[in-house]
C-alpha cells in the first residue's frame, strides 16, 4: 500500500533557526504533493502544492518544498523561522487520481520558541 | 475565500446512539467532499469520498453501513455514525474541493474536525 512518511514528529527550533522537513513517500507513478500546515485551533491550510514543472515550489509565508524524483522526498523548508510558525505540518501525495485522493504522512509538530 | 464548516465541533454521547455531523462549503459549490478520521497521534485516514448525487465511495476496512456518507447537494455533506460505540471516539475531519475528472486537479478545503466521544 501506498504510505506517507515524515521523519521527524517533534521539531523545536529558536526563532530565526533554519527549517526543513522530511517527507518520503512510496508509490513509483506519477504523484501530486502538498504540505499542509494546521495551527493551534485551527483547521488544515494549504501551504503549498507540486503537480508538475518546476520541482522548487515556493508557497505561502516563506515556505518552499523541493521534489526529488528519485528520492521519492518532497521535503518542506524555510530558511528562518518564526514563532508564529509553531504548527503540525502534515505532508500529503495523491497518486495522480484527479479527485485528490490524499494520502497523509503522521504529521510533524514544530515548536518554535522567543 | 473556500470556507467549510462543520457542525458540531464536539460531540459526546452514549453508546448505541447515532451521531450525524454535517460538513457545509460556505462560498463554493463542492463537487466532492471527503471524510477523514484521525487517531490520536496518527495521520488523517481518508474514509470515503462523496461525489453530489451519488454513491460514496468507501475505502477498504471502512464499514459503510456504519458510517453513513449522504451529500445530497453541492454545499452540504453529512456523516452519520450509527450505533455509535466507544471504539469509534475519534477526531472525524471533511474537506470539500470543487475538484472533478474534467476539472482538473482543485484543492482540498478542511473543516475544523469534530471530536467524537463515546461514552
Amino acid at each position: 500500500a501506498q504510505s506517507v512518511s515524515q521523519h521527524n514528529h517533534h521539531v523545536i527550533l529558536s526563532e530565526a533557526a533554519s527549517l526543513e522537513l522530511g517527507c518520503n513517500y512510496s508509490y513509483g507513478g506519477t504523484v501530486n504533493l502538498f504540505w499542509y500546515v494546521q495551527y493551534p485551533g485551527q483547521h488544515l491550510q494549504l501551504l503549498l502544492k507540486y503537480f508538475s514543472g518546476d520541482p522548487l515550489v515556493k508557497g505561502i509565508k516563506g515556505f518552499e518544498a523541493e521534489f526529488i524524483k528519485s528520492k521519492f522526498s518532497f521535503n518542506l523548508r524555510k530558511p528562518s523561522v518564526q514563532w508564529s510558525d509553531t504548527a503540525e505540518y502534515f505532508c500529503a501525495v495523491d497518486m495522480n487520481t484527479g479527485f485528490q485522493k490524499l494520502v497523509f504522512g503522521t504529521g510533524t509538530r514544530l515548536l518554535v520558541s522567543p | 475565500g473556500a470556507v467549510v464548516s462543520q457542525h458540531p465541533s464536539r460531540v459526546i454521547c452514549k453508546s448505541g446512539t447515532s451521531v450525524k455531523i454535517e460538513c457545509r462549503s460556505l462560498d463554493f459549490q463542492a463537487t466532492t467532499m471527503f471524510w477523514y478520521r484521525q487517531f490520536p497521534k496518527q495521520s488523517l485516514m481518508l474514509m470515503a469520498t462523496s461525489n453530489e448525487g451519488s454513491k460514496a465511495t468507501y475505502e477498504q476496512g471502512v464499514e459503510k453501513d456504519k458510517f453513513l456518507i449522504n451529500h445530497a447537494s453541492l454545499t452540504l455533506s453529512t456523516l452519520t455514525v450509527t450505533s455509535a460505540h466507544p471504539e469509534d471516539s475519534s477526531f472525524y475531519i471533511c474537506s470539500a474541493s470543487q475538484g472533478a475528472p474534467d476539472l482538473g486537479n482543485q484543492p482540498q478545503h478542511f473543516g475544523d474536525g469534530t471530536r467524537l466521544s463515546i461514552l
